[in-house]
């Protein structure tokens, strides 16, 4: 099963809502889970299972979707979520996406 | 407190090997599935290896299926990857983690190790 993310990158303002989508190329159910990486760290899950917000993950982080579209979205984008964010499919075999990079605008 | 301590790492030729350990403490290892995902360098995360608690289910990415083993020892909360046959391709840095799962909620990657490097080079 592939994953595709986009965009590939974006450039966003403080403040700004932002959308990463996540397609997959058969349905995965809702066996999709969010993590952001920042530079030289490990990544850390966000949402798991299409839209369950792990513990200690601030509410701004949503992510909604079933079948073969998924959406994580920051509603008011912050200085600390200047990252890289990767889905993952868990329906068979994992595979990850090959990534988002939100830079600032 | 949740760690998880890879080691093993370093610079092998292609065709050799290399054996990877991870190191679990603060919680009961011996109830969650573990893994190991990979990244190279300036790339996104790979999915490598899963292990069941027991270690009576193992599953592989294809690009390692008969080179690389997954295990783990309980008794000394340890999980390993055996990487044999070693590619240019195979550079990375490899996290060790944690996989809860449940009926509702699948698998997912709760908590990942630092990671170790491996660079596979003549």
């Amino acid at each position: 099963i592939q994953l595709t993310q986009s965009p590939s990158s974006l450039s966003a303002s403080v403040g700004d809502r932002v959308t990463i989508t996540c397609r997959a190329s058969q349905s995965i159910n809702t066996y999709l889970n969010w993590y952001q990486q920042k530079p030289g760290k490990a990544p850390k899950v966000l949402i798991y299972t299409a839209s369950n917000l792990q513990s200690g993950v601030p509410s701004r982080f949503s992510g909604s979707g079933s079948g073969t579209e998924f959406t994580l979205t920051i509603s008011s984008l912050q200085p600390e979520d200047f990252a890289t964010y990767h889905c993952q499919q868990t329906y068979t075999f994992w595979t990850f996406g090959q990534g988002t990079k939100v830079e600032i605008k | 407190e949740v760690q998880l301590v890879e080691s093993g790492g370093g610079l092998v030729q292609p065709g050799g090997s290399l054996r990877l350990s991870c190191a679990a403490s603060g919680f009961s290892f011996s109830a969650y599935w573990m893994t190991w995902v990979r990244q190279a360098p300036g790339k996104g995360l790979e999915w490598v290896a899963n292990i069941k608690q027991d270690g009576s289910e193992k599953y592989y990415v294809d690009s390692v299926k008969g080179r690389f083993t997954i295990s783990r020892d309980n008794a000394e909360n340890s999980l390993y990857l055996r990487m044999d046959s070693l590619r240019a391709e195979d550079t990375a840095v490899y996290y060790c983690a944690r996989c809860p799962y449940s009926i509702l909620t699948h698998y997912y990657i709760d908590f990942w190790g630092q990671g170790t490097l491996v660079t596979v080079s003549s």
